[in-house]
């Protein structure tokens, strides 16, 4: 069965400063893994990653793949207390049909 | 609004009723899946639809449990004799085929079993 462990679960900062949270996966036909983010209730998409190595940036996010070692971080730099929320890691198999999250990591942003 | 609906937003039932939530996805979003979510957790999947084909379903999804999407528009998830340990926060999302991943999920329906 597909497996995901994020790590931190929680994680406090105070704005301005970098974090980086942590995916590991085990999934038996890997195709893609994705990152959301979860302020109040709906999940929204933030990466998708097939390729070890190549990052994915959006403004002050960051992403990156490592497909040997099965996991990928989520860098998010300069953070501001709007970046508070749940980051959730999923990933998918070749048949794409489903998502298997992770349990999340609550990361809060204080002024 | 064009982003998926789902209601009601909030249900509360006594244990052995039936409950059934709707969603309705983004129109052109061929693909509908369903995920439960408690506190604390990942969404869990439950199924999926490409069109009105289920395609999928949870090897853990209780056969009180039952989907439809029958005109592959909109979706209803029914639970049958409700138990307390059904009560979790029940997320729709659709997706275009080809978009493998990117799913566009709804507010969710938060399911209260007392």
């Amino acid at each position: 069965e597909d497996k995901v462990v994020q790590s931190p679960l929680s994680l406090v900062v105070h704005e301005g400063d970098t974090v980086t949270l942590n995916c590991s996966y085990e999934v038996t036909n890997f195709r893609s893994l994705l990152w959301y983010k979860q302020e109040k209730k709906a999940p929204t998409f933030l990466f998708m990653l097939t390729s070890s190595g190549i990052e994915k940036k959006s403004g002050r996010l960051s992403s990156i793949l490592d497909k040997k070692e099965l996991f990928s971080i989520l860098n998010i730099t300069a953070t501001q207390t709007g970046d508070s929320a749940v980051y959730l890691c999923a990933v998918t198999e070749t048949s794409g049909s489903r998502l298997t999250f992770g349990e999340g990591t609550q990361l809060t942003v204080n002024p | 609004d064009t982003g998926v609906s789902q209601n009601p937003r909030h249900k509360i039932t006594k244990r052995g009723q039936n409950v059934t939530f709707r969603c309705d996805p983004i129109s052109e979003h061929n693909r509908l899946y369903w995920y439960r979510q408690t506190l604390g957790q990942g969404p869990e999947f439950l199924t999926y639809f490409q069109n009105e084909a289920q395609l999928e379903k949870s090897r853990l999804l209780s056969d009180r449990f039952s989907a439809e999407r029958p005109k592959g528009s909109f979706s209803t998830l029914e639970i049958q004799r409700t138990e307390q340990g059904d009560s979790a926060m029940y997320l729709c999302a659709s997706s275009l085929f080809w978009a493998i991943g990117e799913l566009f999920f709804g507010e969710g329906s938060r399911l209260t079993v007392l």
